[in-house]
């Protein structure tokens, strides 16, 4: 089942925050995060196993709430560089490969 | 550590034509997916290898795509003939351990193809 991604593309200027989705209306298995830049290879970022589970690492954060139905993913602070496509994927069970939501776009301005 | 790399990185061919992309996924991991990005929309997954052995090619869209992994090393994907809704960008992964659940994905840069 694919996740939902909101929103579908934000404008911010430097120095703002913003927070991405990512649901299912089913338990996730586990979320992960990718950022891609045009013509770039998708990054990962960060992989979500447990609800309740925060993870973070400069000023790009995510959540994965307790019913594991959603997970959020923060930027604070932003900078030019995070601008990006950003992915959620998700498996449907353990051992299955990940199945993405329709992205993210992140544009952000001088 | 080398990442993943994918050759070509554009391809453009006429419809009808044959195209083959190539991936070389990080040295010692065993999985390699394949997935495909249709302009503005999402990525999709095609076909997982656990060494040279297909384990998943669910969503492999058709005969017309073939994809290889000898010895349990690169992986080449081949379109034939191609139509024009092939055309995408061709996404490699590689990860270590068994199980899209937990073990982290690598993505190659991806290799553009354009078909006429």
């Amino acid at each position: 089942q694919q996740p939902v991604q909101s929103p579908q593309a934000v404008i911010l200027r430097e120095g703002e925050d913003a927070v991405i989705n990512c649901s299912s209306s089913k338990a996730l298995y586990s979320v992960h995060w990718y950022r891609q830049k045009h013509g770039e290879a998708p990054v990962f970022l960060m992989i979500l196993l447990k609800g309740g589970e925060q993870k973070g690492h400069d000023k790009i954060s995510a959540s994965f709430n307790e019913k594991k139905q959603q997970s959020s993913l923060y930027l604070t602070a932003s900078q030019l560089s995070y601008s990006g496509t950003y992915f959620c994927g998700t498996p449907n069970s353990g051992n299955t490969p990940l199945v993405f939501g329709k992205g993210t776009r992140l544009s952000v301005i001088a | 550590e080398a990442g993943v790399t994918q050759f070509p990185s554009h391809s453009v061919i006429e419809k009808g034509q044959t195209v083959t992309l190539r991936c070389d996924p990080i040295s010692g991991h065993d999985n390699l997916y394949w997935y495909r990005r249709v302009m503005g929309k999402e990525i999709k997954f095609l076909l997982h290898f656990v060494k040279e052995s297909k384990q998943d090619e669910s969503g492999m869209p058709n005969n017309r795509f073939l994809a290889e992994r000898t010895g349990g090393t690169y992986s080449t994907l081949k379109v034939q003939p191609a139509e024009l809704e092939d055309s995408g960008v061709y996404f490699c992964a590689s990860s270590q351990e068994y199980g899209g659940g937990t073990d982290t994905q690598y993505f190659g840069p991806g290799t553009r193809l354009t078909v006429l």
